[in-house]
This record gives structure tokens, C-alpha cells and sequence, in this order.
């Protein structure tokens, strides 16, 4: 079965300094996908970056990177110079493709609470 | 900009009432979802639907069911709500396309009492 897996439940990091956030996913797939989100204590979740598993390089938006070790099945989020405004819930997630490849379902970890100390 | 609206932020129901949570999305996705967010158990899927009248269940669709007759509004109903199914409820939809990144609304978190 696929499979999500994140094991910090929280972390904290100072101001400015870099973080890892641990994610590693189980699937017999060859295909996939995987995702970081970010949900704030506002309650939206917002998309911060993804890696398709063909990917030969690592993905970067901005501050944020995407450690991708397809061997060791991991896919660990590293935010560069974290801010205040990085205290959220952080969320990894995997496409599941259906037949046809028509539902691209994502399957989600339990999460990581981040706080950014000043 | 995608917009996914969620009707309801916020909702108190009592045991056994019927509910219905409504979900819009404004750009045309042929994909839409119901997942359930629990603390510690991270976002678990209820149902989703990949066209309009078709639906699939998910992870965990007992005790839900949905609706889908018009393409941009996916309705997720609560036939007898029970304690159990107090929760925050996100909707997304998506295009079946190659990376299928999900667009979220707001939530709605419901409390049965």
C-alpha cells in the first residue's frame, strides 16, 4: 500500500537558520509524484513545491528545496533562512495514479508543526 | 487566480441531523475532493470525483456521501451526523494533469454535538 510518512510531529528552528523537514513515502509506482504544503494557523493550505519522480534534479522554489533521495525513498523539504512567518503545519504528500491516470488522488502524511523562534 | 469556495467556515450540528458541506471551484478542474483533517492523523481522503455524476470513494468514506451534478460543485453530505465526524473538512480540485498539484478552499470545521 502507499504510504506517507513523516516523523517529527514538531520542530523548532531560530530565525534565519535552515531547517529539514522528514518525509518518506512507500510505493511500487514508477510514476509519481510528491508535494510539501504549507498550512498556516489560518487553516489554508498552500502548495509550496513538488518533484516528479523522473525528476532528475532536486526542485527549488525560492526558499524552499526539495531533497529528493529516490533510492532511500525520501523526500525531505529544506527551507533556507527561516522567517517567523514559516510557523505553520507542513504537510508531505504523494500522487496516486488510478487507472486511466485520470484521478491523481494525493495521499498525506500526519504533518510536521513548525515553529521559528526569533 | 484558482478559487475553491467552501460554503460554511464554520458549523454546529446536533447528533443524527443531516448536513451538507458545498464546494465551488471556479476553473474548470475535472477533479474534485473531500478529505477529513484530524490532529495527528494529517489529511485522510473521504471521497473525490473525476467527472461530473462520477464519484470514487476514498479512505475513508463510511458514514459520508457526495454529490457532483454540475462540474465546478462537489457536495459533501453527512446523512446522520454522529460526534465522530467532528472535524475540519477540506475540499481541492484539481486538472488531471501531470503533476495534479491540488488547490484547496478555506475548510469548514464542523462540530456535532
Amino acid at each position: 500500500a502507499q504510504k506517507i510518512t513523516q516523523t517529527q510531529p514538531g520542530m523548532f528552528v531560530q530565525e534565519k537558520e535552515a531547517v529539514t523537514l522528514d518525509c518518506t513515502y512507500d510505493t511500487s509506482d514508477q510514476s509519481y509524484g510528491l508535494f510539501w504544503y504549507k498550512q498556516p494557523s489560518s487553516g489554508e493550505m498552500i502548495f509550496l513545491i513538488y518533484q516528479g519522480s523522473y525528476d532528475e534534479q532536486n526542485a527549488t522554489e525560492g526558499r524552499y528545496s526539495l531533497n529528493f533521495q529516490k533510492a532511500r525513498k525520501s523526500a525531505n523539504l529544506v527551507i533556507s533562512a527561516s522567517q517567523l512567518g514559516d510557523s505553520a503545519m507542513y504537510f508531505c504528500a504523494m500522487r496516486q495514479v488510478g487507472y486511466g491516470g485520470a484521478t491523481n488522488k494525493l495521499i498525506f502524511g500526519t504533518g510536521t508543526l513548525l515553529a521559528v523562534q526569533p | 487566480d484558482v478559487k475553491v469556495t467552501q460554503s460554511s467556515r464554520y458549523l454546529v450540528k446536533r447528533t443524527g441531523e443531516k448536513v451538507f458541506l458545498e464546494c465551488v471551484q471556479d476553473m474548470d478542474h475535472e477533479n474534485m475532493f473531500w478529505y477529513r483533517q484530524d490532529p495527528g492523523l494529517g489529511l485522510r481522503l473521504i471521497y473525490f470525483s473525476y467527472d461530473v455524476k462520477m464519484k470514487e470513494k476514498g479512505d475513508i468514506p463510511e458514514g459520508y456521501s457526495v454529490s457532483r451534478e454540475k462540474k465546478e460543485r462537489f457536495s459533501l453530505i453527512l446523512e446522520s451526523a454522529s460526534t465522530n465526524q467532528t472535524s475540519m473538512y477540506l475540499c481541492a480540485s484539481s486538472f488531471s494533469s501531470a503533476t495534479g498539484e491540488l488547490f484547496f478552499g478555506e475548510g469548514s470545521r464542523l462540530t456535532v454535538l
